[in-house]
């Protein structure tokens, strides 16, 4: 069964450091979602994206952060200088329309030391 | 304002009973979806329902929608030790002023299912 994949599984790293997150959505996707959810809370949508551009993004998706799919497979999330507060789990997700159920990888935990 | 609240927070019941998890939100909505999550994992889908839908089946999973009340309720039946989990109610409000693809989630549910 087609499924939506992420690495790393975790990532370790420095406050100020840049972190690049990456998914691979299911193939014949064509909106890509990024979420998050710090331990313990809700789970949060930060942007999505469809056509190669931001459709929409959250207050929390601010200018430290910046999507691409740099090639017809992979989706990625930059943190530019990461934050103690950017700790948390993030999930890449995709569906065919836009709307509807959300397909969800397995999610990359950063923790920022 | 927060949408999608779920209750009770924890739920605790015996393999074989029936759980029950009740979400309530506060804005129009295209959709109401129910989700899945293992301690740690990703979000697995449940069940979708529509706004002009007021119940759904699906195997041993049954959900209802309110949407005057605007709630709705998860029931597990004849639960068993691998339903343990968190679950997670999310509104879909595309057609209300919400974005495309922008699930709003609620705290969740955590239920354990003893053996």
């Amino acid at each position: 069964e087609p499924e939506v994949t992420q690495t790393p599984s975790h990532q370790v790293t420095q406050m100020g450091q840049e972190v690049i997150l990456r998914c691979v959505p299911i193939s014949n996707h064509l909106y890509f979602y990024w979420y998050r959810q710090i331990l313990g809370q809700k789970v949060e949508f930060l942007v999505s994206f469809y056509n190669n551009e931001i459709s929409e993004k959250s207050e929390i998706f601010d200018d430290q952060f910046s999507v691409e799919r740099p090639d017809g497979s992979n989706f990625t999330l930059k943190i530019r200088s990461t934050k103690l507060e950017d700790s948390a789990m993030y999930f890449c997700a995709s569906n065919t329309l836009g709307t509807g159920e959300l397909f969800f990888g397995e999610g990359s935990r950063l923790t920022v030391l | 304002s927060q949408q999608g609240e779920e209750d009770p927070q924890a739920l605790s019941i015996q393999e074989g009973e029936n759980a029950t998890m009740n979400c309530s939100y506060k804005t129009s909505i295209n959709n109401l979806q129910w989700y899945r999550q293992n301690s740690g994992r990703g979000l697995v889908h449940l069940i979708l329902i529509r706004s002009n839908e007021r119940e759904k089946h699906s195997g041993r999973l049954r959900v209802t929608l309110d949407t005057s009340k605007k709630s709705s309720s998860l029931l597990i039946t004849a639960s068993r030790a691998a339903d343990t989990a968190s679950y997670f109610c999310a509104t879909d409000s595309t057609n209300y002023g919400g974005s495309q693809g922008n699930l709003i989630f609620g705290k969740g549910t955590k239920l354990s299912v003893k053996p």
